[in-house]
């Protein structure tokens, strides 16, 4: 069956512009996570949704960062005014249940962004 | 400090070695962990739960040690193929990673 999909796979901004990571969940799937992941780093959690409720932000690193997720199932990461430092894989992962639970998180294959 | 610690290697073994590696977590009241495989320029993808027991899938053994707050991996019979870096990963409703640990298995 369809796994995680993301895309655009590769994004190249400028300094300043503005970009849309769009994360497609497998189907049915309650929760919905966005890490971000540093080269030489592990993924750190960025924001969480519970179907279309964002349950929590604490890891979106600045207020340039805004994700929603308005039906429910698509999943959209906005980054403001990129800064070189926002360079990094934006990786997408869902679990069946709430996150409570430990369900497996299954990943999307990421969106590497490179902010020049 | 970091929420979960670990030996970012590498680790280079020849096929068929033995090799193990741990990391460390600082949130006591954790209650669920795992260990993810992820390859260059991939997802990381579950490799294995991690219980209070310890347990094996295949060649792969993992420990966990609640009184000093470290879990292991080891993979015996080194494979070509088990060259990848290895996260581990505390649950707390949200998965928080290490930074990895990086196995090259050599011919």
């Amino acid at each position: 069956g369809a796994g995680v999909s993301q895309s655009p796979r590769y994004k190249v901004a400028k300094r300043g512009q503005d970009v849309a990571l769009r994360c497609d969940p497998i189907s049915g799937h309650v929760s919905l996570f966005w890490y971000q992941q540093a080269l030489g780093q592990g993924p750190e959690f960025l924001t969480y949704f519970q179907n279309e409720a964002q349950l929590d932000k604490s890891g979106l690193p600045s207020d340039r960062f805004f994700a929603e997720r308005p039906e429910g199932s698509v999943s959209t990461l906005k980054i403001q005014r990129t800064q070189q430092e926002d360079s990094a894989v934006y990786l997408c992962a869902s679990s069946l249940e709430a996150a409570f639970s430990t369900d497996t998180q299954y990943f999307g294959p990421g969106t590497r962004l490179t902010v020049l | 400090r970091k929420e979960v610690e670990q030996d970012p290697g590498p680790f280079n073994v020849p096929e068929g070695a033995t090799v193990a590696f741990n990391c460390t977590y600082s949130n006591s009241a954790s209650q669920s962990f795992f260990w993810y495989r992820q390859d260059c320029r991939k997802e990381p993808k579950l490799l294995m739960s991690v219980y209070s027991s310890g347990n094996e899938d295949g060649r792969f053994t993992a420990q966990l040690n609640r009184a000093s707050q470290y879990i292991s991996l080891l993979i015996r019979d080194s494979k070509l193929s088990d060259s990848a870096t290895y996260l581990c990963v505390v649950f707390d409703y949200k998965l928080s990673f290490g930074a990895g640990t990086t196995v090259t298995v050599r011919a």
